[in-house]
Parts: structure tokens; sequence; C-alpha cells
């Protein structure tokens, strides 16, 4: 699986759009962009992916850049609920691969 | 999505003894299921890869003498620490088709 790069972590204040970026320029063209989040003392929850086109769903949405060199997960209207860690992860879709899971970024909603 | 999930939750055990977390996929029958272990404020670290009816496959520097695994059939995974440590008190995750992950269930040892 290609590397990404994320920012250690963030914060946003509740209510407000967290943008969570995600650098991978190395991946493939048959390689999805996935999104999953790990909130404390529990396993990792998808959220999204995509391949080229933006992504939409009722958690978040997923832009991924033309060259698709870099994504950003959009929480529309965050809230407390949302404090967690964020891994962005690239991999191929539908392979029983394992998922190598990188630091992620940890947001933190601030009331 | 598949459903998974793991027993117990939470597990206190004294050190020398071997403690058995089981995983399971409820609605789906997965030849492949992965561990994963994961230490305060870090990230998950891949175990080993659980293969139903043959041997499963370690990551480097994991031992495989140590952390007994299991996969008898296609809804079950086992993972067995034999021997417990206090370092190996962890939070220990699996996952099937690659992307659906248990709830985790939090070792400590004495």
């Amino acid at each position: 699986d290609a590397k990404t790069t994320q920012p250690t972590s963030m914060d946003c204040a509740e209510g407000r759009a967290a943008n969570l970026p995600c650098n991978h320029s190395t991946i493939s063209g048959n390689e999805y962009v996935y999104w999953y989040r790990q909130i404390h003392s529990q396993g990792p929850q998808y959220i999204i992916h995509g391949l080229k086109n933006n992504e939409t769903n009722e958690m978040a949405s997923l832009i991924i850049t033309e060259d698709r060199k870099s994504s950003t997960l959009i929480l529309p209207h965050a809230t407390l609920r949302d404090t967690a860690v964020y891994y962005c992860i690239v991999r191929v879709a539908g392979r029983d691969d394992k998922i190598i899971f990188g630091k992620g970024t940890r947001l933190h909603i601030l009331p | 999505g598949a459903v998974v999930s793991q027993h117990p939750s939470w597990v206190i055990c004294k050190s020398g003894t071997s403690v058995k977390i089981e995983c399971r996929s409820l609605d789906f029958q997965a030849t492949t299921m992965f561990w994963y272990r994961q230490f305060p404020k870090q990230s998950l670290m891949l175990m080993a890869t659980s293969n139903e009816g043959s041997k499963a496959t370690y990551e480097q520097g994991v031992e495989k003498d140590k952390f007994l695994i299991n996969h008898a059939s296609l809804t079950l995974s086992t993972l067995t620490v034999t021997s417990a440590h206090p370092e190996d008190s962890s939070f220990y995750i699996c996952s099937v088709r690659g992307g659906f992950f248990g709830p985790g269930t939090r070792l400590t040892v004495l």
C-alpha cells in the first residue's frame, strides 16, 4: 500500500466543518483512498472511500484532487462525538489485503 | 459491511497465564482475518494474518509461539497470548475483509 501523510493533530470548533487533509503522492491507479476513524478505546470505524470522484455519505464528504495525490475528509458539522483519530489509507478495493495504519490525525472538537 | 465481534471486551490476568481472545465474523464468512495490537497513544500495529484452515502469517518481530492464532472456521479466529507478561498489556483488535474491525479487547496483565 502507498504511504500517506497526515497532520498529527487538529482542532475544530463544535458546529464548524472539520477539514482533514491527507497526502498520498505515490498512489497507484487502482488504489482507492479510504478513511477510518478510531474513537478512544474502540475499534476503527469505516467512514468513506473514493477513487477519483468526490464522494459523500451520511458521515462525511471526501474531496480528491484531480491528480489524486491528496485528499480532504470533510465533517460538515463537527460534534464532540467526532473527537477521534482519523486515518487516511490507500489500498486496492475489494481485495482481502491487510491494512497498514499510519499515525493518523488526532482531531479535537472544541465546545 | 461485515459485523465483527470480539470476546471478551476486557480481561485482567496474572503474569504467566494464557489468555484467549475470540474474533467472530457475524454475517460474513471470512477466510482471512487480521489481528492488531495497539499501545496507548500509538497507532494500530498489524500482528498477523489469520487464514482459515492453514497457518497464520506473522509480521516481522511478532513471536508466533507467544501469540497463537487459530482460524478453525469461517466465522471464528482466536488469538491466545501465552505466558502473558505486563508488557503484553495492550488493546487487541481484529478485522475481516481488510476493512471491518471488531470493537477490541483490552488486556491487562498484572
